[in-house]
């Protein structure tokens, strides 16, 4: 069955720090992959995507993450961490080429301390 | 009004009630979707509508009713839900549903339902 995981509900970092959010899928298919991020009281923002091409994907704010086939993974990273990064994030995937529905993981919530 | 709208933001009902919640987008989409999120559970997709027709229903109860009457306004009917249809109800809008290539979403802000 199609799924997302993202083992870490829950993850605090440090002002400047550098942060990594996992996300494993599970697809028989070619994926499409997206990270989104939800502020309280908001809606999802796309913040990157994966379609093909550079495994290495640049997003808005600051963030990047990496396709990697072999271990079924696209990591989000952000190399310093700013208090406004404070949300809950979302790892989502579709079949390449499909017009099928998103799979979300069930997010990790990042809390920034100064 | 920019994106995808959806009011209202907040809304308190009894079980007994009928309320509806309004999703407006301004992107000029022909697809939209109904999502649920409830806590500890991955966003749940209701229901999808392409070029004002109903494409996808996932086994949502009937006390949730949705209407698209255009393709920039989508809307959720709701009667006699219970307490644990509390959740945050999104909307989003994509492109389309047609062709080979896979449409970007744009989510609204949400309505935050609490079921009394």
């Amino acid at each position: 069955a199609q799924s997302v995981t993202q083992p870490d509900i829950h993850i605090t970092v440090s002002e400047g720090a550098s942060l990594e959010l996992r996300c494993n899928y599970s697809y028989g298919a070619t994926p499409y992959l997206f990270w989104y991020v939800q502020s309280p009281g908001q809606g999802l923002q796309l913040l990157l995507k994966y379609f093909s091409g550079d495994t290495l994907v640049q997003g808005i704010k600051g963030f990047e993450a990496e396709f990697k086939r072999s271990q079924s993974s696209f990591n989000l990273r952000k190399p310093s961490v700013h208090w406004s990064d404070a949300a809950e994030y979302f790892c989502a995937v579709v079949g390449a080429g499909s017009q099928g529905n998103l799979i979300f993981g069930k997010g990790t919530k990042l809390s920034v301390k100064p | 009004e920019t994106g995808v709208t959806q009011t209202p933001r907040h809304l308190v009902m009894g079980m007994t009630n009928k309320k509806s919640l309004k999703c407006e987008q301004h992107l000029g989409h022909n697809a939209m979707y109904w999502y649920k999120q409830s806590a500890k559970k991955p966003l749940e997709l209701m229901f999808v509508y392409s070029l004002e027709e109903r494409v996808e229903n996932n086994s949502v109860p009937s006390r949730f009713s949705p209407e698209c009457p255009n393709s920039s306004h989508l809307f959720l009917h709701l009667h006699t839900l219970q307490p644990e249809d509390s959740a945050l109800y999104l909307c989003a809008s994509s492109q389309d549903r047609s062709g080979r290539s896979y449409n970007e979403q744009f989510f609204g802000p949400g309505t935050r339902l609490t079921v009394l």
